[in-house]
């Protein structure tokens, strides 16, 4: 597995404003994920964090939105932009680790989450 | 059709019993599934991951995949009051990265 740190682990925001999360993993791993789970419901994969190139966005989301730092293969960061309140969500990066065999079988590891309230 | 779907619950079963969480994807060529278990207010632990037709032990938790109905489940033998949690079961799709795709999760009450 990995160990897995986001900061912050919660924020409560004014709406039209905009917070950026940091995730950080202590070692370097390709793939890192950004989800939102919001209140009562199942995680929802917003976005793959690629280092050195854009993210790749699910259906749904964009970049405007929810624009995705990937500086090095540690560290990577998600903007929640103009927020309102229906962003107030918990969200989480995970990391893939390799788990021997086809690429599919790899695992993914999440970190503690930050919980956002947009009031 | 819901990619991954699970029994909301809530199921409740007394401290030391087997329980059954029961999870079915739409996705045919999906190769890899994963069993999370997610306390309140804490973000998902893998607990299982499962690959191949058949079971898979690991302690008290036993997966259970069967491609041909698409199918997977989780068993939890001896269930434990610290076993209460949702348990979401993710499925991968491979689509240029290993995306996974969750069930809402079933919430897991057991009763001392």
């Amino acid at each position: 597995s990995a160990v897995i740190s986001q900061k912050p682990s919660r924020d409560i925001c004014q709406r039209g404003t905009s917070l950026t999360i940091q995730c950080q993993v202590d070692s370097q791993v390709t793939m890192m994920f950004w989800y939102r789970q919001q209140p009562g419901q199942s995680l929802t994969l917003i976005a793959t964090a690629n280092q050195g190139s854009e993210a790749t966005y699910e259906s749904g989301f964009v970049i405007d939105k929810f624009p995705i730092s990937r500086p090095n293969l540690t560290f990577s960061t998600l903007t929640v932009s103009n927020m309102s309140p229906e962003d107030s969500s918990i969200y989480l990066c995970s990391v893939e680790v390799v788990a021997g065999g086809p690429a599919a079988y790899n695992e993914q590891f999440f970190g503690p989450g930050t919980r956002l309230t947009v009031l | 059709q819901k990619e991954v779907e699970q029994n909301s619950g809530p199921l409740s079963v007394p401290e030391g019993a087997i329980a059954s969480l029961n999870c079915t994807y739409s996705d045919r060529v999906s190769q890899s599934f994963f069993w999370y278990r997610q306390y309140s207010g804490k973000s998902p632990e893998l607990i299982m991951s499962i690959y191949s037709n058949g079971d898979k032990e690991d302690g008290r938790f036993t997966a259970q995949l069967n491609k041909a109905s698409q199918y997977v489940s989780l068993l939890i033998r001896d269930s434990q009051p610290s076993d209460s949690a949702t348990y979401l079961c993710a499925v991968n799709r491979w689509t240029g990265a290993n995306n996974l795709f969750f069930g809402t999760g079933t919430r897991l009450t057991v009763i001392p």
